[in-house]
C-alpha cells in the first residue's frame, strides 16, 4: 500500500447524500484508477485517468464522478444517483497506461462505504 | 470478448504441500498477464507478470506462474505453501484495446497448518 493513501478507511452515506473518497499518491505516476470490489465479483473499473485534467469512464461509471486537477490526487464522488453504493473502493496508480512492460498497478488500502 | 476466468472460488492446501491457483484467459493479441494478492481489508499487491519470454515466471514470496499459450492459462504455483499465504488471489489480463486490466473474480486460498 505504500505510496497511495486512501481516506477515510470507513465511510457511511445517508440516503440522498453525495460522499467523496480521497486518493493521493506520491509515486509520481501518470495514471490513476478507481475500482469497486464486491464479494465474488472481482474488481470493476469505475473511472481512470491517464493525465491531469483528463479521465475516462470505466465499466460502471454511472452514479460516480471524478476529477484530476493534480497529478497526485484523484478523488471519487459517489452521488445520490448510485443506488447501491455499499462496496469496498480501491484506488490504484501506474506509471504507464499505453503498453510497455511497466504497466503494473499499485493499490491503496481501500475505503469501505456503507449506507445508513 | 476478452475475459479472465478463475474456476475455483476457494482452494484448500495443507501447509508444506504445493499449491496451484488456476487462471484462464481470452484476449485479442498478445497476452499481458498479472497475478495480485489481497489480504483482508487491504489493497491488492502485485505478485508477478508475464509479458514475453520464458513461460515460467518467478515473482514475490516464492510464487511462480506458468504461461501456457495453447491452453490459454496462467496458473499460479508455489512448491511449499505457508499458512501466511492464505489470502485472496486475483488474475488479470490487459485489454489490448484500451490497455486496462480485466480482472478475474478471485480465488480464496486457505492454507491449513
Amino acid at each position: 500500500d505504500g505510496g497511495i493513501t486512501q481516506s477515510p478507511k470507513y465511510l457511511f452515506r445517508k440516503e440522498g447524500q453525495n460522499v467523496t473518497l480521497s486518493c493521493e499518491q506520491n509515486l509520481n505516476h501518470d495514471a490513476m484508477y478507481w475500482y469497486r470490489q464486491d464479494p465474488g465479483q472481482g474488481l470493476r473499473l469505475i473511472y481512470y485517468s491517464q493525465i491531469v485534467n483528463d479521465f475516462q469512464k470505466g465499466d460502471i461509471a454511472e452514479g460516480y464522478s471524478v476529477s484530476r486537477e493534480k497529478k497526485e490526487s484523484f478523488p471519487l464522488t459517489v452521488t445520490s444517483a448510485q443506488k447501491n453504493p455499499t462496496a469496498f473502493y480501491l484506488c490504484a496508480s501506474s506509471p504507464y497506461t499505453s503498453g510497455g512492460t511497466k504497466n503494473i498497478q499499485y493499490f491503496g488500502a481501500g475505503t469501505r462505504l456503507s449506507v445508513l | 470478448a476478452q475475459s479472465v476466468a478463475q474456476p475455483e472460488d476457494q482452494v484448500n492446501v495443507a501447509e508444506g504441500n504445493p499449491l496451484t491457483v488456476k487462471c484462464t484467459y481470452s484476449v485479442s493479441g498478445n497476452p499481458y498477464l498479472f497475478w495480485y494478492v489481497q489480504y483482508p481489508n487491504r489493497g491488492l499487491q502485485f505478485l508477478l507478470k508475464y509479458i514475453t519470454g520464458d513461460n515460467l515466471v518467478k515473482g514475490s514470496y516464492g510464487f511462480e506462474a506458468e504461461f501456457n499459450k495453447s491452453q490459454t492459462s496462467f496458473h499460479l504455483k508455489k512448491p511449499s505453501a505457508l499458512v501466511s499465504d492464505s489470502a485472496l488471489y486475483f488474475c488479470a489480463v490487459r485489454d489490448n484495446s484500451n490497455y486496462q486490466l480485466i480482472w478475474g473474480a478471485g480465488t480464496k486460498l486457505i492454507i491449513k497448518p
